[in-house]
């Protein structure tokens, strides 16, 4: 079992729309969880952190964390163009070990 | 502020040979990371300096492999000698504390030959 699995892509969606991303993690001790956005060629930009249960909104973006589950998400609203990128789930037990999954593709269509 | 650079952007070798991967963090980053992701999978931790000393190495895959930070500043990644096996993107990433938010640099790509 992989220790963190994001729904596979590509994801595409139109302008405007709300684009939804999944992740689901194994080791129930992760403390923390971090989206990442990467520009292909380009380094993993950190877009949003999340700690406790709950939504946090940033901007256009929220993440939704459920440790019962397991799960955490991430909500991109008024998909823009610019929006078109890979997005990396990662998630920390220990602080500063992150563990990655694969990364969904997102695809906003003019 | 400039952020975190690796050098070199790209890197092609033939298996055997020895490559060394420098990475520079932000300034007065005391925390630097290690990261790999080969074809097709996930980003992996490989190591983990506190300043000058590894804190937690659990990630290098086999002793082909050496990181230094020396002086606490810049770090290097040498394997030696280079598989086919190591190809792939090697990220470099700095906070400034360990729960700190990590920047990652460009990443050099690898590939062996």
């Amino acid at each position: 079992q992989k220790e963190v699995e994001q729904n596979s892509g590509p994801l595409s969606v139109p302008e405007g729309a709300i684009a939804s991303l999944n992740c689901t993690y194994s080791d129930r001790g992760s403390q923390s969880f971090f989206w990442y956005r990467q520009y292909s060629g380009k380094s993993p930009e950190l877009i949003m952190f999340i700690y406790s249960n709950g939504d946090k909104e940033d901007g256009r973006f929220t993440a939704q964390l459920n440790k019962a589950s397991q799960y955490v998400s991430l909500l991109i609203r008024d998909s823009q163009p610019s929006d078109s990128a890979t997005y990396l789930c990662a998630v920390s037990s220990n602080d500063y070990k992150l563990s990655f999954g694969a990364g969904t593709t997102v695809t906003v269509r003019a | 502020e400039a952020g975190v650079t690796q050098f070199p952007s790209h890197s092609v070798i033939e298996k055997g040979q020895t490559v060394t991967l420098r990475c520079d963090p932000i300034s007065g980053h005391d925390n630097l990371y290690w990261y790999r992701r080969v074809m097709g999978k996930e980003i992996k931790f490989l190591l983990h300096f506190v300043k000058e000393s590894k804190q937690d190495e659990s990630g290098m895959p086999n002793n082909r492999f050496l990181a230094e930070r020396t002086g606490g500043t810049y770090s290097t990644l040498k394997v030696q000698p280079a598989e086919l096996e190591d190809s792939g993107v090697y990220f470099c990433a700095s906070s400034q504390a360990a729960r700190g938010t990590q920047y990652f640099g460009p990443g050099t790509r690898l590939l062996v030959l």
